[in-house]
């Protein structure tokens, strides 16, 4: 799979629209970007993933860059409880594929 | 989402004792089942992939004996801590993909060997 770069932390107003960067250069055509966050001493939760089109679900947007090799998570109007380490992950899609975490970006939303 | 859950949510053992975690997929069949490891302050580390009717794949520097795993059904995989010392001592979560492709995780099982 793909390695991938995001910044350690970021910090956000409560109210306010968090964009939270990826980097994957490396990226196949046959890889999806997908998204988790893992709030303090729980397990890690799905957010969102996609191909190249641009996505949004209830919880967030993922924009994709046309060449693929960067993405954004938007969290429209973060709140409190969305602070949390968000994880990037690029894999190719199927059945029993496992996923690498990196480091990730501890986003800390603030009043 | 789909729903997966772990039994126990937090565990104090014995140096010595083995240790038994649940990991259970409730409203959807899952053939493979993963197995992560968390040390304070890092990120997830994958240590096996637990498949339904045969043996599991470790990932390289995971001691298969020291670390069972049993798939014996489509929506149960287990993962045994045999002869736990203090190092074993994490926060140990599962995971499971569902039709749609989208993993789910379980909330975890925090370790503490004394």
């Amino acid at each position: 799979d793909a390695k991938t770069t995001q910044p350690p932390s970021m910090d956000c107003a409560e109210g306010r629209a968090a964009n939270l960067p990826c980097n994957h250069s490396t990226i196949s055509g046959n890889e999806y970007v997908y998204w988790y966050r893992q709030i303090h001493s729980q397990g890690p939760q799905y957010i969102i993933h996609g191909l190249k089109n641009n996505e949004t679900n209830e919880m967030a947007s993922l924009i994709i860059t046309e060449d693929r090799k960067s993405s954004t998570l938007i969290l429209p109007h973060a709140t409190l409880r969305d602070t949390a380490v968000y994880y990037c992950i690029v894999r190719v899609t199927g059945g029993g594929n496992k996923l690498t975490f990196g480091t990730g970006t501890q986003l800390k939303v603030e009043l | 989402g789909a729903v997966v859950s772990q039994h126990p949510s937090r565990v104090i053992c014995k140096s010595g004792t083995s240790v038994k975690i649940e990991c259970r997929s409730l409203d959807f069949q899952a053939t493979t089942m993963f197995w992560y490891r968390q040390f304070p302050k890092q990120s997830l580390m994958l240590m096996a992939t637990s498949n339904e009717g045969s043996k599991a794949t470790y990932e390289q520097g995971v001691e298969k004996d020291k670390f069972l795993i049993n798939h014996a059904s489509l929506t149960l995989s287990t993962l045994t801590v045999t002869s736990a010392h203090p190092e074993d001592s994490s926060f140990y979560i599962c995971s499971a993909w569902d039709f749609q492709n989208e993993q789910f995780f379980g909330p975890g099982t925090r370790l503490t060997v004394l």
